[in-house]
């Protein structure tokens, strides 16, 4: 079974701290995600990597990077922590190939800043 | 660019009514579409892809070009089908692999 997981699942922290989101997968997949989840906009792409040290941005990038510097894991990072960054936070991985490849999700990290 | 859209926040039926979940998606190219589901307090899993045609739980799902649709069916609802579901869409791009999710129906079946 894959398994993908996210160390943290809840988090509190204050404005304008530096946060650490880790997730880590056990199958050797290439591609690793981080999603970011709210009511009413259902998912939206953060950042994804599709090999060790490479990243791409997805649609919301602001305000986060990423760092992937071993194949099994991709961390969050929140510079500076606002409080519309207070979400709940996928990680999810899929191998290398077919488009249809499953993509496997962490059981989420929930983040409120305050 | 790629677009999904649930045009339903919320869909609510009774046990053994028919369901049908909406998505309709924006695209140029050929996609390949998804359906996940999120049950209560577990991770968002695949419940089917349209490549595979295949019933998963009694769900199906056709990929209709013409009207850029891929909604989710089921003749009969059943409470434990209570989730939130999200169609999501996979480009051509193959530098690309993540997915653009559409922003999820929650199904409630009650008894």
């Amino acid at each position: 079974d894959v398994k993908v997981t996210q160390s943290s699942r809840y988090l509190v922290k204050r404005t304008g701290e530096k946060v650490f989101l880790e997730c880590v997968q056990d199958m050797d997949h290439e591609n690793m995600f981080w999603y970011r989840q709210d009511p009413g906009l259902g998912l939206r792409l953060i950042y994804f990597s599709y090999d060790v040290k490479m990243k791409e941005k997805g649609d919301i990038p602001e305000g986060y990077s990423v760092s992937r510097e071993k194949k099994e894991r991709f961390s969050l990072i929140l510079e500076s922590a606002s409080t519309n960054q207070t979400s709940m936070y996928l990680c999810a991985s899929t191998p290398q190939g077919a488009r249809g490849n499953t993509i496997y999700f962490g059981e989420g990290s929930w983040l409120t800043v305050v | 660019a790629q677009r999904v859209t649930q045009p339903e926040k919320l869909l609510s039926v009774f046990k053994g009514a028919p369901v049908e979940l909406k998505c309709n998606y924006s695209y140029s190219g050929s996609p390949e579409l998804f359906w996940y589901v999120q049950y209560s307090r577990q991770r968002l899993q695949l419940l089917l892809r349209h490549i595979s045609r295949e019933s998963i739980k009694g769900f199906t799902a056709d990929l209709n070009k013409g009207e850029t649709s891929f909604h989710l069916k089921k003749p009969f609802a059943q409470e434990e089908d209570s989730a939130m579901y999200y169609c999501a869409l996979s480009g051509q791009n193959t530098g690309r692999r993540a997915l653009t999710f559409g922003s999820g129906t929650r199904l409630q079946v009650q008894p």
